[in-house]
């Protein structure tokens, strides 16, 4: 069966240093891959999409992701955070059942920004 | 540019109540999908629907039921409410037919049952 897996629930970093997201994915066939962003209370954003093609993604906010098939992982990475990039992430894979509306998310990873 | 809305945005019921989500599509979008997060939750796919037929379905419980009007809005009717209803329910639309078939989601409507 299709799943997400996000070791880390809780991530804190200082402002200025870098971040890595973990997520893995369990999928029979070649996925899509997506990272978004809920801040309390909002609505999903996608932050970057993987389908095909080059494995290094870049999305919104200086994001970027790399699938990374033999290790069946799509890390998030942002080489500085910001104070708003505080946020609960969620990796998420699509593509099952031919349409890739049908997403399964993982639990999220709470990001906090120390000052 | 026009985004997905929801309503109502808070929705408060007692148990065994209905209640009845709306969802507006982003104009020109020909899917809309529906998903439940609950407390601390991801969010679970529940259904979804292209050109106004459901086009696949998740962990939409037999108490909830949905569709999708000629002018592409969609309802999401629950009754029977129970406590563990209580969640964010999200809509996202997009476009399939020669589009990416990105997701755009709404902000959510939040229901509380109490």
């Amino acid at each position: 069966a299709q799943s997400v897996t996000q070791p880390d629930i809780h991530i804190t970093v200082s402002e200025g240093a870098s971040l890595e997201l973990r997520c893995n994915y369990s999928y029979g066939a070649t996925p899509y891959l997506f990272w978004y962003v809920q801040s309390p209370g909002q609505g999903l954003q996608l932050l970057l999409k993987y389908f095909s093609g080059d494995t290094l993604v870049q999305g919104i906010k200086g994001f970027e992701a790399e699938f990374k098939r033999s290790q069946s992982s799509f890390n998030l990475r942002k080489p500085s955070v910001h104070w708003s990039d505080a946020a609960e992430y969620f990796c998420a894979v699509g593509g099952y059942g031919g349409s890739q509306g049908n997403l399964i998310f993982g639990k999220g990873t709470k990001l906090s920004v120390k000052p | 540019a026009a985004g997905v809305i929801q309503s109502p945005r808070h929705l408060i019921k007692e148990k065994r109540e209905t209640a009845t989500l709306k969802c507006y599509p982003i104009p020109r979008h020909d899917t809309v999908y529906w998903y439940q997060q609950g407390p601390g939750q991801d969010p679970q796919f529940l259904i979804s629907f292209y050109e106004k037929m459901q086009s696949d379905k998740g962990s939409i419980p037999d108490r909830f039921s949905a569709q999708q009007f000629s002018d592409y809005h969609s309802e999401l009717n629950m009754s029977s409410l129970e406590l563990g209803d209580s969640a964010l329910y999200f809509c996202a639309s997009s476009l399939l037919a020669g589009g990416t078939g990105e997701l755009f989601f709404g902000e959510g409507s939040r229901l509380t049952v109490l």
